[in-house]
C-alpha cells in the first residue's frame, strides 16, 4: 500500500462546477497537509497548507483534513478553465520532515 | 535569483552515460529536496537536505543515484550509468522554514 493514495482521474467538469479532490493516507503520524497545483511542464506551486484536522478557506479553495479517517479534501468553487491542472496532495510528519506527495489528479474545466 | 533555478532544463543522453543535474535554491533556504516525476505520475521523493543535518537519502532508488549539497547553497544530483527507466523530470525544491516548498521548473532527462 502506498503511503498516500489519490484518484488519478482525469476529472472533467463544466465551468462553474464545484470540484472535490481527495487523498487518503496510511501513516497516522502525518500532521502537516498541503495541496499543490501543477500546470503542464511547470513545477508544482502551493495552493493550501494546513496543520492537523479542520477546514481552511482561501478564496474559491477550501481544504479539509479528517485525521481520524486519514482523509483530506480540496474543494474548488466556481471552477474556471484556468483551474485545469494536476492537483497533488502532500503531507509530512513534523515541521522539518520530508514531504510525501500523492500521485496527483488531473483536472480539466471545460468552458 | 528570486526562485529556484535548475539546469539543464533538458538533457538527452545515451544509456550508460553519467549525468549531473544542478539546483540553485532560494537564497537563505535551509532545506532542499529532490523529486523524480515520471510522465503522468506523481512526485517520487529522492533525497532531502536540512541545514547541517545528515541528508535523508531514503528515496534514492539505487546506488547509481547520489546527491551533494554545499552548505546551504547549490545541490547536484548525479546519476551514474544511466538507464532508460531514469528518463523523467527531476524537480528540486527549497524551503526556508516550516512552510511551503518552492519548486524549480525541473530538469527533463531523456535516456536513449
Amino acid at each position: 500500500q502506498k503511503e498516500v493514495e489519490q484518484d488519478p482521474g482525469p476529472l472533467s467538469v463544466p465551468e462553474g462546477a464545484i470540484v472535490s479532490l481527495n487523498c487518503t493516507y496510511s501513516n497516522s503520524a502525518f500532521q502537516y497537509f498541503m495541496w499543490y497545483r501543477q500546470y503542464s511542464r511547470k513545477g508544482p506551486e502551493l495552493l493550501m497548507y494546513t496543520y492537523s484536522s479542520g477546514n481552511k478557506e482561501d478564496g474559491r479553495f477550501t481544504a479539509q483534513v479528517d485525521k481520524s479517517s486519514k482523509y483530506i479534501s480540496l474543494f474548488i468553487r466556481d471552477s474556471q478553465p484556468s483551474d485545469s491542472a494536476t492537483y497533488l496532495c502532500a503531507m509530512r510528519k513534523t515541521s522539518y520532515d520530508k514531504v510525501i506527495f500523492g500521485p496527483g489528479t488531473s483536472l480539466s474545466v471545460i468552458p | 535569483g528570486a526562485g529556484v533555478s535548475q539546469s539543464p532544463s533538458n538533457k538527452v543522453t545515451e544509456k550508460g552515460k553519467d549525468v549531473e543535474l544542478r539546483c540553485d535554491p532560494i537564497s537563505g533556504h535551509t532545506a532542499l529536496y529532490w523529486y523524480r516525476q515520471r510522465l503522468g505520475q506523481g512526485l517520487e521523493f529522492l533525497i532531502y537536505f536540512q541545514g547541517n543535518s545528515a541528508p535523508d537519502k531514503s528515496g534514492l532508488p539505487s546506488d547509481r543515484f547520489s546527491a551533494e549539497r554545499t552548505g546551504e547553497s547549490v545541490s547536484t544530483l548525479t546519476i551514474q550509468r544511466t538507464q532508460q527507466e531514469d528518463s523523467a523530470v527531476y524537480l528540486c525544491a527549497s524551503r526556508g522554514g516550516p512552510g511551503e516548498l518552492f519548486f524549480g521548473e525541473g530538469s527533463r532527462l531523456t535516456v536513449l
